[in-house]
């Protein structure tokens, strides 16, 4: 059961245009999301969050939206650059009544960024 | 500050052997966190600890397990190694295991089982 869902495999945007990618979620109960860059053979980097009693959080280029009621978020970037050619993975967590930092993410999109 | 760091970053094993993967968390992070990621199954979450407990557990079998020290430093041991368990091993910190608190991640160890 895949209770994240990045429904676009891949997105290939001009340099200097607007990134979207967007993220669904089934699970109401998550209440913390997170965005996270990851290139081959290396960790995941971390880019930006947002909790559930938000519903947009914006650091420099990166800005990311939440719709509670679609369970949908989106990550803007703008303008894009191509050192932003990567995968993108967004994940979300649920606090069972303790703290927990288990987080359930998406497959992923790979965003291209053209020159 | 020192990141996540995570050894060996790259090892081979044979199937049927076992294998201690090591994660040293951002100093003073006190959670921290396993994942697998395979080109099949994405990046799934293996288990978590916090003061040396282990505070939430995914889905795998009980050949993976793990634990975590006073220091905060984590290990994870896979026994009896299968193929299917070619993997990047991940390793995530944070300062208290609450949502809202950010969770890095080390490079990652690549093992490939033969």
């Amino acid at each position: 059961d895949q209770q994240v869902k990045q429904n676009s495999p891949s997105l290939s945007v001009q340099e200097g245009r607007i990134s979207i990618l967007n993220c669904d979620y089934t699970n109401s109960m998550f209440d913390y999301f997170l965005w996270y860059k990851k290139y081959p053979a290396e960790g995941p980097t971390f880019l930006i969050s947002i909790s559930s009693i938000k519903d947009k959080n914006e650091d420099g280029r990166f800005t990311v939206f939440l719709n509670k009621s679609a369970k949908h978020l989106s990550l803007h970037i703008v303008p894009s650059q191509p050192g932003d050619s990567a995968v993108y993975f967004c994940a979300a967590s649920r606090n069972y009544g303790g703290a927990t930092n288990k987080l359930i993410f998406g497959t992923g999109t790979l965003l291209a960024v053209q020159p | 500050k020192a990141g996540v760091t995570q050894t060996p970053r790259y090892l081979i094993k044979t199937r049927g052997q076992q294998v201690t993967l090591s994660c040293s968390p951002i100093s003073g992070h006190r959670s921290v966190s396993w994942y697998q990621q395979t080109p099949g199954q994405g990046l799934q979450f293996l288990f978590e600890y916090f003061s040396e407990t282990q505070r939430n557990k995914g889905n795998f079998p009980g050949r993976f397990s793990g634990r975590q020290f006073s220091n905060s430093r984590s290990e994870m041991n896979v026994s009896t190694l299968e193929l299917g368990d070619s993997a990047l091993y991940l390793c995530a910190s944070s300062l208290a295991g609450s949502p809202g608190n950010t969770i890095y991640f080390g490079e990652g160890s690549w093992l490939t089982v033969v």
